[in-house]
């Protein structure tokens, strides 16, 4: 059973609107959560992350938002560029060597 | 992706036979894993090692075998291939345990695509 559930496979948004992607768990161990981007034919790549003990991370362009209490978090990403175009994978770790990831979301910018 | 190589990128294999997959990290990292993307599923995890000599299975280890001689290498071996293990296969590698430290990163090699019929 997944424990890390990204509810919504695809977005599609118009350049430089904003992009907000979900993520739903049901682990209350995880402590930390991370999220990746993966381009086709490309591994993925760490994109940012937040500690349980924060809500909200901001970089850049970027920001991840965590209500523990709803066992929920998102990704703002303002404004949505071209580049964005790709495949956001949200992921969540119990504090150890293990990471589990949603199903991911594939995000379109339009020009 | 930074310092994490995997071989092959591509390959197919009929049912029953046996491969290796290959994975290099350059970075001196102690931990290393693999895992299998299917659709629908997102990455999980099949085995990891947290240093030389040291391995442990993950959420999907069945029909998998890896060992840990060295920091730099981390094969995943099909023992004997089957239809379901047909998925993408990427290996990472960090110095730290994931999440365990802020702003901690896992580098991911590039995948190596595995079809077998």
């Amino acid at each position: 059973d997944q424990q890390v559930k990204q509810n919504s496979p695809s977005l599609s948004v118009q350049e430089g609107r904003i992009s907000i992607l979900n993520c739903d768990y049901t682990n209350s161990m995880f402590d930390y959560f991370l999220w990746y981007k993966k381009y086709p034919a490309e591994g993925p790549t760490f994109l940012i992350s937040i500690s349980s003990i924060k809500d909200k991370n901001e970089d850049g362009r970027f920001t991840v938002f965590l209500n523990k209490s709803a066992k929920h978090l998102s990704l703002h990403i303002v404004p949505s560029q071209p580049g964005d175009s790709a495949v956001y994978f949200c992921a969540a770790s119990a504090n150890d060597y293990k990471l589990s990831f949603g199903a991911g979301t594939t995000v379109t910018v339009r020009a | 992706n930074a310092g994490v190589t995997q071989t092959p990128k591509f390959q197919v294999l009929k049912t029953g036979q046996s491969m290796t997959l290959q994975c290099a990290q350059d970075m001196n990292h102690e931990y290393m894993s693999w895992y299998r993307q299917d659709p629908g599923m997102g990455l999980r995890l099949i085995h990891y090692s947290v240093g030389a000599g040291i391995t442990d299975q993950g959420e999907v280890p069945n029909g998998y075998n890896v060992s840990r001689s060295t920091t730099e290498d981390f094969p995943l071996r099909l023992l004997s291939a089957a239809p379901s293990q047909t998925s993408v296969y990427f290996c990472a590698s960090s110095y730290l345990a994931a999440g365990a430290q802020a702003g901690n990163t896992i580098y991911f090699g590039e995948g190596s695509w595995l079809t077998v019929v």
